[in-house]
């Protein structure tokens, strides 16, 4: 079947502007995940998704960084007047609950340039 | 809160010899998931093992297995009989079972060389 998708595959924008990056997760998986990859910080928790319950928005680095789940699947990560410390990989990932280790798979990211 | 050291930024390995990746973590929690991932130049993460604390036995999948050192918060990855393809980034994870919270706690990743 079909894994986890993000778009865009890279995203150029400019210091100050607003960007949203998709993830569209695999289908029936209820918990969804955002984490940034970045050079001097490595992969860092962004927020998480489960189901219907209020999200984990305790990796989110400031109020200018916003996630939402539609319907309980695809899920856009809104940053607001970006700065260049912005620039990573944002990766996203999607589980189902098996058993007791809910393994996490991840899409290919987004790579976001803040010039 | 649960931190992940890997202190080898990059390690290199002749094809069909064995190398072995360090990664230690600190926690307080008695009972969570480690894994092992990899990252290739196409960014897409990949699991190649994962470990539940509560199991002694260490997992083993085809050419890779971990020595799982509980009480000195240590877990390894071994490959064996490396090949062209294990070249890649790899990030050992910490997962709590607490709290309600399945984030994964990342090291900062080893980079891979595999030499023909």
């Amino acid at each position: 079947g079909a894994g986890v998708s993000q778009s865009p595959s890279n995203k150029v924008t400019e210091k100050g502007k607003d960007v949203e990056l998709r993830c569209d997760p695999i289908s029936g998986h209820t918990a969804l995940y955002w984490y940034r990859q970045s050079l001097g910080q490595g992969l860092e928790f962004l927020i998480y998704f489960q189901g219907n319950s209020a999200p984990d928005k305790s990796g989110l680095p400031s109020d200018r960084f916003s996630a939402e789940r539609t319907g309980g699947s695809v899920s856009t990560l809104t940053i607001q007047r970006t700065q260049q410390e912005d620039s990573a990989v944002y990766l996203c990932a999607s589980s189902s609950a098996r058993g007791r280790v809910y393994e996490q798979y991840f899409g290919p990211g987004t790579r976001l340039t803040v010039t | 809160a649960q931190t992940v050291t890997q202190s080898q930024p990059e390690m290199s390995v002749q094809e069909a010899e064995t190398v072995t990746l360090s990664c230690t973590y600190d926690t307080s929690e008695s009972d969570y998931y480690l894994f092992w991932y990899k990252q290739p130049p196409s960014r897409q993460m990949i699991l190649v093992i994962r470990q539940e604390a509560y199991k002694q036995q260490n997992a083993t999948e085809n050419r890779f297995s971990v020595n799982f050192q509980k009480a000195a918060k240590s877990f390894s990855l071994k490959i064996s009989d490396s090949q062209l393809g294990d070249a890649a980034m790899y990030f050992c994870a910490y997962r709590s079972t607490q709290g309600g919270s399945e984030k994964l706690v990342f090291g900062k990743g080893t980079k891979l060389t595999v030499n023909p």
